[in-house]
């Protein structure tokens, strides 16, 4: 199974800051790779797809980015809306496979 | 709106079967895959496999291979997970979401079961 490692596993932050979250693959997944945000008690939400296509409705301050087999997803600057959680996920082949998640909190 | 909505939360004993309940609207239910994720507390996610609405045909992961069932209801619009002989490391929370094009993605998801394996 491809092995997705996401850093860091939590992460605190300001309104108004830029954030990077990273994921790495352990093998080759192109850019099959898709970000995800999720808030307790409520559906996770697809951000990003295809390593760097905005979903449809995804604020633009969302970006991601890929170079060989590690990932990134920047916010631009963090709205309250965004403390969440977020993980990465790689549809290159199955069992598909997540990041372990990365709690966003407000400092 | 695009939406699924999963059937509610449910206790068993270990041994029991357990089975979850995905009803898709607003859109054409066998045009996208479903897929079946979970979560334990304090854990990450865990794919566990998924079926074309339109064929009924699935994949699933290895690890579940035996245990799990997955089936549809075209003339509901529903997907089904069925999870047997359970144990306390099946204790988790299961969502179904809808494979995006080509499967690539999982675009809409329910708002998850809470499945609870207690003796």
């Amino acid at each position: 199974d491809i092995q997705m490692t996401q850093s860091p596993s939590s992460l605190s932050a300001f309104v108004g800051d830029r954030i990077t979250i990273t994921c790495r693959a352990s093998q080759t997944i192109n850019t099959n790779l898709n970000w995800y945000q999720h808030k307790p008690g409520q559906a996770p939400k697809l951000l990003i797809y295809a390593a760097s296509r905005l979903q449809s409705g995804v604020p633009s301050r969302f970006s991601g980015s890929a170079s060989g087999t590690d990932f990134t997803l920047t916010i631009s600057s963090l709205q309250p809306e965004d403390f969440a959680v977020y993980f990465c996920q790689q549809s290159y082949t199955t069992p598909y496979t997540f990041g372990q998640g990365t709690k966003l909190e407000i400092k | 709106q695009v939406q699924l909505v999963q059937s509610g939360a449910e206790v068993k004993k270990p041994g029991a079967s357990v089975k979850v309940s995905c009803k898709a609207s607003g859109y054409t239910f066998t045009t996208y895959d479903i897929n079946w994720v979970r979560q334990a507390t304090g854990q990450g996610l865990e794919w566990l496999g998924s079926i074309n609405p339109s064929t009924g045909n699935t994949a699933d992961a290895q690890k579940f291979q035996g245990r799990v069932t997955m089936t549809r209801d075209t003339s509901i619009d529903t997907a089904h997970l069925e999870v047997s002989s359970l144990r306390s490391d099946d204790t988790a929370v299961y969502y179904c979401a809808r494979g995006g094009k080509y499967q690539l993605y999982m675009d809409v998801w329910g708002k998850g079961t809470t499945v609870i394996v207690s003796s």
